[in-house]
């Protein structure tokens, strides 16, 4: 139990829909970041917020956005769906934008684009 | 680029077996490393981790020793159980924001 929480568990949207998934990090954590884990693959970083800034991103395009919110809560937007955003979306949340913050992630959520 | 290998699996063992699973990594300047697990349906936990050169990390029988001269992070039990099947993914962090990932390795041990 790492007291990071997300949601829904599994979504179904089909190609150019828009989607939000949430997260909920533990409390007092300022930082959280996103995954991407296509099926058999290790997770893809997305990007990272810290203090409801964004400040890191991977390889993603635009349609890929991101809120952070004072509760330590935050969300992902996926706009445009594609066939290949199907995938679980993780993020993990960490006190500190620093080296030393140990992430722990949440359960998940698995997305499928028709 | 920063980067992670692990070893191929999918890796099958009996109950009691020794556990070797192979981690090599290429990046600039001292990351941190680290073992996480992934149960089916799951998400990731984190296993162990060290942060820097010679750094042994352990738990729930499992270790792993950062070592530096030979850019590796091999993860190792003496006696792997039913429950320990799972994916497995070595990872390193770089700077202060990404955890990068190996693709990952499914074991399962058999009774």
């Amino acid at each position: 139990e790492t007291g990071v929480t997300q949601s829904p568990t599994h979504l179904i949207k089909t190609r150019g829909q828009q989607v939000t998934l949430r997260c909920s990090s533990q409390s007092g954590h300022n930082t959280v970041s996103w995954y991407q884990q296509a099926l058999g693959q290790g997770p893809q970083f997305i990007f990272q917020y810290y203090r409801e800034e964004e400040n890191g991103r991977g390889n993603f395009p635009p349609r890929f956005s991101g809120l952070q919110f004072p509760n330590y809560s935050s969300e992902l937007n996926v706009n445009a769906l594609e066939l290949d955003d199907s995938a679980l979306y993780l993020c993990a949340s960490r006190l500190g934008s620093g080296r030393e913050g140990t992430q722990y992630f949440g359960p998940g959520t698995r997305l499928t684009v028709l | 680029g920063d980067s992670v290998t692990q070893m191929e699996g999918p890796v099958t063992l009996s109950e009691e077996a020794f556990l070797t699973i192979n981690c090599t990594y290429t990046a600039t300047g001292y990351p941190s490393l680290f073992w996480y697990v992934q149960y089916p349906g799951e998400g990731l936990q984190l296993l162990l981790k060290a942060t820097k050169a010679d750094d042994k990390g352990s738990n729930k029988g499992f270790e792993a020793t950062y070592r530096k001269e030979t850019t590796s992070f091999h993860l190792e039990k003496g006696s792997v159980q039913v429950s320990d099947s799972a994916v497995y993914f070595c990872a390193l962090l770089p700077g202060a924001q990404k955890l990068v990932f190996g693709q990952g390795t499914r074991l399962t041990i058999n009774p």
